[in-house]
């Protein structure tokens, strides 16, 4: 298996600009999770999904951020507008059932908002 | 207070020690605990998951719980340089919505194996 796969890598983009990461879970896993990093506040949950569904969507910072999960291989998360305090790691994490079996990530997209 | 505390570190040990990592969590009736290891620049790897009380080993890593405490801990013995990574504990709290599916993750504790 692949694992969990997100792209891009690396985002720079000018403030005011529209942002789109995209994350394609693990085959076969029904929850999907993406988490923001940063040094200040560590791993914040943004958002997560169970069978294409949001779940929870409590840590979005505000309506700039967005996401979905059309279906069970691709979801997106989408800043419109960014902004440079928006600069952070993002990652994608998928599971077959968090609660008992944990999550695995992504590589993660460094975004940069200059 | 908050749901999942670690120290932050730097903690420091020589190569060859047990290095022990701590976490305490807030809220009594979590049932999954999950250790995951985060080099610099990578994303982080799950390493351990323990949901009973008691110890539980593979390898070199023990992680040990204690829910009268709300303590969960892990245990690294002879450690390695290449151990050198900050160490991530994550509760699946009690009091979630939507079925309990989330995790909560401390800030992480930096292990420094030194030769």
């Amino acid at each position: 298996d692949a694992g969990v796969i997100q792209s891009p890598r690396h985002e720079v983009t000018e403030m005011g600009q529209e942002v789109t990461l995209r994350c394609k879970p693990i085959s076969g896993h029904n929850s999907l999770f993406w988490y923001r990093q940063t040094m200040m506040r560590g791993l914040e949950l943004l958002i997560y999904f169970n069978n294409n569904v949001p779940i929870d969507d409590s840590g979005m910072p505000e309506d700039r951020f967005s996401a979905k999960m059309p279906n069970a291989s691709f979801s997106t998360l989408k800043i419109q507008p960014s902004e440079p305090r928006d600069s952070a790691v993002y990652f994608c994490a998928s599971s077959p059932r968090a609660g008992r079996y944990g999550y695995t990530f992504g590589s993660g997209t460094r975004l940069t908002v200059v | 207070q908050k749901e999942v505390e670690q120290n932050s570190g730097p903690l420091s040990v020589p190569e060859g020690a047990i290095a022990s990592l701590n976490c305490t969590y807030s809220d009594r009736g979590s049932q999954s605990f999950f250790w995951y290891r985060q080099y610099s620049g990578k994303s982080p790897e799950l390493i351990m998951s323990i949901y009973s009380n008691g110890d539980k080993e593979d390898g070199r890593f023990t992680a040990q719980l204690n829910k009268a405490s709300q303590y969960v801990s892990l245990l690294i013995r002879d450690s390695q340089p290449s151990d050198s990574a900050t160490y991530l504990c994550a509760v699946n709290l009690a009091k979630v919505t939507g079925g309990g599916n989330k995790l909560t993750f401390g800030t992480g504790t930096q292990l420094k194996v030194e030769l």
